[in-house]
C-alpha cells in the first residue's frame, strides 16, 4: 500500500492567494483527518470526516478554511484568502475506525509558506 | 486545549541508555496511543494501549497506563541514534478523534 498521499509537498504563495491541499487516504479507511502543526501551537486537529461526512470541524480556524471529501479516496483543504499566519505543515491522516481500533496513518505533510 | 501533556519536553541521552517519557491527560479515555515523528516527516504509530490494560510491550518499547492517575509512560530500552525523534501521546474517547500532546523531543547521541 502506498500509504496516505498528500500533494503538494511544499507550497509557497503570497498573501491573499488561494491554496488547495490534497489528500488521498489509504484504501479501505473510513475516517480522514486534517491537522496543522506549528512550533507555537503544536499539532491541531482542524476537521475530520467519517464515511466522507464532516463530523467535527470545530478546529477550523475561521471561514477562510474549508474542507471537502467528495468521495472515499480524495479530500481537499482550501484556504482562501491565505495569510502569513497560515504558514505551517498540514498533515492528512486516515484510519479504519472500528470498535477496537482507531490508529491513524499520517501522510508526509504539506509545508505551506505564505509570504 | 491539549488533552495530553508530555514530560519532559526534551530529553538527551547516550546510545544504549533507556529513555522514559511521560504523558498526563485530563478526561476518561478509550485508549492511549504513542506516535513518533522524525524531523520533517509525518507521525508514525508506535503502540496502542486500551483503558483496561496496564502494560504493553512491543520490541524495545514498553508502555504503561495508570487510569487512576490519568497518566502513561513510554520506555525505550537500549536506545539507538535512530530513535532520535519527537514522541507524542494521543488519547481517544468515544468521539473517534485523537487529541495529541505537545510531544517530547528525544535526542540519542552516538
Amino acid at each position: 500500500d502506498a500509504g496516505v498521499i498528500q500533494s503538494p509537498r511544499h507550497e509557497v504563495t503570497e498573501m491573499g492567494q488561494e491554496v488547495t491541499l490534497r489528500c488521498k487516504p489509504i484504501s479501505g479507511h473510513n475516517s480522514l483527518f486534517w491537522y496543522r502543526q506549528t512550533m507555537m501551537r503544536g499539532l491541531e486537529l482542524l476537521i475530520y470526516f467519517n464515511n466522507n461526512v464532516p463530523i467535527d470541524d470545530s478546529g477550523m480556524p475561521e471561514d477562510r478554511f474549508s474542507a471537502k471529501m467528495p468521495n472515499a479516496s480524495f479530500s481537499t483543504l482550501k484556504i482562501q484568502p491565505s495569510e502569513p499566519r497560515d504558514s505551517a505543515v498540514y498533515f492528512c491522516a486516515s484510519s479504519f475506525r472500528g470498535p477496537s481500533t482507531d490508529t491513524q496513518y499520517f501522510g508526509p505533510g504539506t509545508r505551506l509558506t505564505v509570504l | 486545549s491539549q488533552q495530553g501533556e508530555e514530560d519532559p519536553q526534551a530529553l538527551s541521552i547516550q546510545e544504549g541508555e533507556n529513555a522514559t517519557m511521560n504523558c498526563s491527560y485530563k478526561t476518561s479515555i478509550n485508549n492511549l496511543q504513542w506516535y513518533r515523528q522524525n524531523s520533517g516527516r509525518g507521525l508514525v504509530h508506535l503502540i496502542l494501549i486500551r483503558s483496561n490494560e496496564r502494560e504493553k510491550h512491543s520490541g524495545r518499547l514498553r508502555v504503561t497506563l495508570d487510569t487512576s492517575k490519568k497518566s502513561s509512560s513510554l520506555l525505550i530500552t537500549a536506545s539507538r541514534a535512530a530513535d532520535t525523534a519527537s514522541y507524542f501521546c494521543a488519547t481517544s474517547n468515544q468521539g473517534g478523534k485523537l487529541i495529541f500532546g505537545q510531544g517530547t523531543e528525544l535526542s540519542v547521541k552516538p
